[in-house]
């Protein structure tokens, strides 16, 4: 499958900081880039999503940021609270299918 | 997750012996998805769904199959386990395709 670089694999912020995550993606033809956050025990859950036509998407305290030319994009928290602590997956598609990052674990210490 | 089971949700085996894994949805979506995520590469796609029979090979399907009989039943099956395939399973649905998908809470396999 086509590759989705994420970076970092860990990060540890206090509460009130702002957080980004990083990714890259290969396939020049994918066109959606979605983020979920996995807690403990459960399965990802969708967050935010962009698309190819557009460079910035905001939802509250979450943005995410798309550069189609160099194939990254990348996931902003501002605000930190101890409840965003958890685990981060990038996406892109490829066909019907979604290719994900290795994930980000992010950790907010009070 | 609403409108979406896996079981079961923990199981042992033994090494050669065949395992499935159900995925059941009750939101009628086309598209239906195995991945299993184990540490240090995320989530991997096994095997995917667009439609009743029809279904597709993703990064990692050696070892495993699946079968779509009707549109909230996706099965997956291993037909012979492995200590390799020691993973949690996740399913996932979606309406249109890669957009938007909705995950199942997983099913954890231990193959001893």
């Amino acid at each position: 499958g086509e590759n989705v670089e994420q970076h970092p694999s860990t990060l540890s912020v206090q509460e009130g900081d702002s957080a980004v995550i990083k990714c890259t993606y290969s396939d020049s033809a994918s066109n959606y880039f979605p983020w979920y956050k996995q807690e403990l025990g459960k399965g990802p859950q969708l967050i935010i999503d962009i698309r190819s036509n557009v460079g910035e998407k905001k939802d509250q305290r979450i943005a995410v940021t798309l550069n189609k030319t160099a194939k990254h994009f990348s996931l902003h928290i501002t605000e930190t609270q101890p409840e965003d602590s958890a685990v981060y997956f990038c996406a892109s598609n490829s066909g019907y299918a979604l290719n994900f990052g290795k994930g980000t674990s992010l950790l907010v210490t009070p | 997750d609403a409108g979406i089971t896996q079981s079961p949700r923990h199981k042992v085996t033994e090494t050669g012996t065949p395992v499935t894994l159900r995925c059941h949805q009750t939101e009628n979506h086309r598209y239906m998805y195995w991945y299993r995520q184990d540490p240090g590469h995320g989530l991997r796609l096994i095997h995917y769904s667009y439609g009743v029979k029809d279904t597709d090979k993703g990064e990692v399907s050696d070892g495993y199959s699946v079968s779509r009989s009707k549109t909230e039943d996706f099965l997956l099956t291993l037909e012979s386990a492995t200590s390799s395939q020691t993973s949690v399973y996740f399913c996932a649905i979606s309406l249109q395709g890669f957009d938007g998908y909705t995950f199942g809470s997983g099913t954890r396999l231990t193959v001893v």
